[in-house]
């Protein structure tokens, strides 16, 4: 069975430019999260989606957004990038039941100059 | 206001030997714990989980003990591995609130022969 697929698997911006990520969950998972790891720091939260609608976000400004798609699938958008979005950028997707462990793709790393 | 912390950022334990990562959280809503390995340039991996109604999980060489009352948790890794070397990322989830994570920062376990 094949896990989580992130594209690209590197990125590089200059400050101001937009970028969009991209998620492919585990077949039959209908749950996509995404978290933003900064250097030095732990995973953070960014948002959740699920079947097609985003349940709930974490603390950053709205120039963080993205969808899911009717296949599950889902991208994350930033624009007008600054150097802290500098960071490895996760994507998790688990099953419909909330109780089921989050699985993780290999991540984007982002690099904004 | 970091609700998951793993104060030791690092740990260097002999092959063979008990590995012992700790992690503290403040949220008492946390209902669900997970701990994560993370190799450079990959995804978290789930190693281990445990729900607020137990104090022990254990699954071959890892074993997570919680305490609830002194909100903290634990993993041990017996005996370990040079592959175990990794960073290890302690998660709690709040299933009342949307089953997002909420990371630890992460500690360096390095296995030496």
């Amino acid at each position: 069975e094949a896990g989580v697929t992130q594209s690209p698997t590197h990125l590089i911006k200059t400050r101001g430019q937009q970028v969009t990520l991209r998620c492919s969950p585990i077949s039959g998972h209908t749950s996509v999260y995404w978290y933003q790891q900064a250097l030095g720091l732990g995973l953070q939260f960014l948002l959740w989606y699920d079947e097609g609608e985003e349940r709930n976000r974490g603390n950053f400004p709205p120039r963080f957004s993205g969808r899911q798609f009717p296949n599950y699938s889902s991208e994350l958008n930033v624009n007008a990038l600054e150097l802290e979005d500098s960071a490895l950028y996760l994507c998790a997707s688990r099953p419909g039941r909330v109780r089921e462990t989050q699985y993780f793709g290999p991540g984007t790393r982002l690099l904004v100059l | 206001d970091q609700q998951v912390k793993q104060n030791s950022p690092s740990l260097s334990v002999q092959e063979g030997r008990i590995s012992i990562l700790n992690c503290d959280y403040t949220n008492s809503m946390f209902d669900y714990f997970l701990w994560y390995k993370k190799y450079p340039a990959e995804g978290p991996t789930f190693l281990i989980s445990i729900s607020s109604i137990k104090d022990k999980n254990e699954d071959g060489r890892f074993t997570v003990f919680l305490n609830k009352s002194a909100k903290h948790l634990s993993l041990h890794i017996v005996p370990s591995q040079p592959g175990d070397s990794a960073v290890y990322f302690c998660a709690a989830r709040n299933t009342g609130t949307a089953s997002k994570l909420t990371f630890g920062t992460g500690t360096r376990l390095q296995v030496t022969l």
